[in-house]
């Protein structure tokens, strides 16, 4: 069970755009920062947004983020092939002292 | 830029240690604006966090409730390298282990994550 509450699938058709939503509290995303993360099958998570809405560099435009109160959302626009991966979102958890993330969004471009 | 390269046994005994090692490459596991973390992940348990290890004028260590009383996160400066140990392992500590760091300038994100290691608890 994990800490933060995500869709366990998402998807949308080329060119569309498609948002995974991040449930949490007011001990996790309510007062801490959000990241997001792409997996592709067989490796690490990659980092996708940092800080609710910052990009890395390399990161294209076209994925975003937000957050609002204890929810946070990923948007990916123009939907590519390439975006088929799972995602998850984390962020520092005050209670638990730790590192929480949810359970993964698996996004399907059809 | 940023590498970290993982290392250790996949297949590990019941009640045995696991121990997995970190090398860093491009950073300092003794820079005073990063922590160096232990992720793992399996299909049962998501992505967890285990751990981090971080230099502020003296070594800190921090560790997920779950995991607190049988693991050690150590640095070791002369290697350049950060290790996870993990006592008393049962099937349920059966997981994909990664090693990641975190940065200020990049505040409570993940950005630089190891290659990934299948560990297999297993008799």
């Amino acid at each position: 069970q994990s800490v933060l509450t995500q869709p366990p699938s998402a998807s949308g058709t080329p060119g569309q755009g498609v948002t995974i939503s991040c449930s949490g509290s007011s001990s996790n995303i309510g007062s801490n920062y959000v990241s997001w993360y792409q997996q592709l099958p067989g490796t690490a998570p990659k980092l996708l947004i940092y800080a609710n809405d910052q990009r890395p560099s390399g990161v294209p435009e076209r994925i975003s983020g937000s957050k609002s109160g204890t929810s946070a959302s990923l948007a990916i626009s123009g939907l590519r092939s390439e975006d088929e991966a799972d995602y998850y979102c984390g962020t520092w958890d005050d209670s638990l002292s730790a590192l929480v993330f949810g359970g993964g969004t698996k996004l399907t471009v059809l | 830029q940023v590498q970290l390269q993982q290392s250790g046994p996949g297949l590990v005994r019941p009640s045995q240690t696991l121990s997995l090692t970190c090398v860093i490459s491009g950073d300092s596991v003794s820079s005073n604006s990063v922590s160096w973390n232990w992720v793992r992940q399996s299909p049962s348990r998501g992505l967890e966090w285990l751990g981090r290890t971080y230099y502020r004028s003296k070594w800190y260590a921090n560790y997920a409730l779950s995991v607190r009383s049988r693991i050690a996160i150590n640095p070791d400066t002369s290697k350049n390298q950060f290790s996870l140990q993990l006592n008393s392992v049962t099937p349920e500590d059966t997981a994909v282990y990664y090693c990641a760091r975190v940065s200020m300038s990049v505040p409570r994100a993940l950005n630089y994550w190891g290659q990934g290691t299948l560990v297999t608890v297993s008799s």
